[in-house]
């Protein structure tokens, strides 16, 4: 099972809005409606963010928001902040009764 | 509160097996199945495999197969994950982290650092 593919690195300024794509085949992202998504800051475990493509944890804010185009899942951060910087990772449940990731993003505010 | 907490860091040399625990509480243990993920160092998490507490069922990563075992203690509320014929490769950091219920990892104990070397 390859590693979903997802941008390096993006970035923005305090205020702006960023997508982070994570792109799969129809064998995961394309063909469950189970994609997640995962904030990790240095040193820390991973934070649950997103689950079922666009459904947000209690507690996590409202500028984090999920969508699922095909194959591809998108997670944008409205409003960025400086406690958004971190890595984000994508995870989704495959027709093979496991689960991927993808590479990871390393976010930077600017 | 729901916790998740891990056994501490492991040296190892190559060849030799590791056998990492994750104590789980304040929730009923075998309601959620369990998940193992491991993250080298500067590198992106990677699945490993699940086991359900309740029927101690498992399934692996195909990467993993013949190599990892999990398994749970259910009077202790405890999950172990073994890893034997370790190479440099398997220096990673490893966590659990239980099943939301919804195909995703709702919380992750803190991680143990294993690593591999001669």
């Amino acid at each position: 099972q390859s590693a979903l593919t997802q941008p390096a690195s993006v970035s923005g300024s305090p205020g702006q809005s960023i997508t982070i794509s994570c792109t799969g085949t129809s064998s995961d992202v394309g063909g469950y409606n189970h994609v997640s998504w995962y904030q990790q800051h240095p040193g820390k475990a991973p934070k649950f963010m997103i689950y079922d493509v666009s459904n947000r944890p209690s507690g996590v804010s409202n500028r984090f928001s999920g969508s699922k185009s095909g194959n591809t899942a998108s997670l944008t951060i409205s409003g960025l902040q400086a406690e958004d910087e971190a890595d984000y990772y994508c995870s989704s449940y495959t027709s093979s009764i496991t689960w991927v990731f993808g590479g990871g993003t390393k976010l930077t505010v600017l | 509160q729901v916790q998740l907490v891990q056994s501490g860091a492991e040296v190892k040399k190559p060849g030799a097996s590791v056998k990492v625990s994750c104590k789980a509480s304040g929730y009923t243990f075998s309601s959620n199945y369990m998940h193992w993920v491991r993250q080298a160092p500067g590198q992106g998490l990677e699945w490993m495999g699940r086991i359900n507490p309740s029927g101690a069922g498992t399934s692996y990563a195909q990467k993993f197969q013949g190599r990892v075992t999990m398994t749970r203690d259910t009077s202790t509320s405890t999950l172990y994950m073994e890893l034997s014929s370790l190479r440099s490769e398997d220096t990673a950091v490893y966590y659990c982290a239980r099943d939301s219920g919804r195909w995703a990892f709702d919380i992750w104990g803190q991680g143990t650092m294993v690593t591999v070397s001669s």
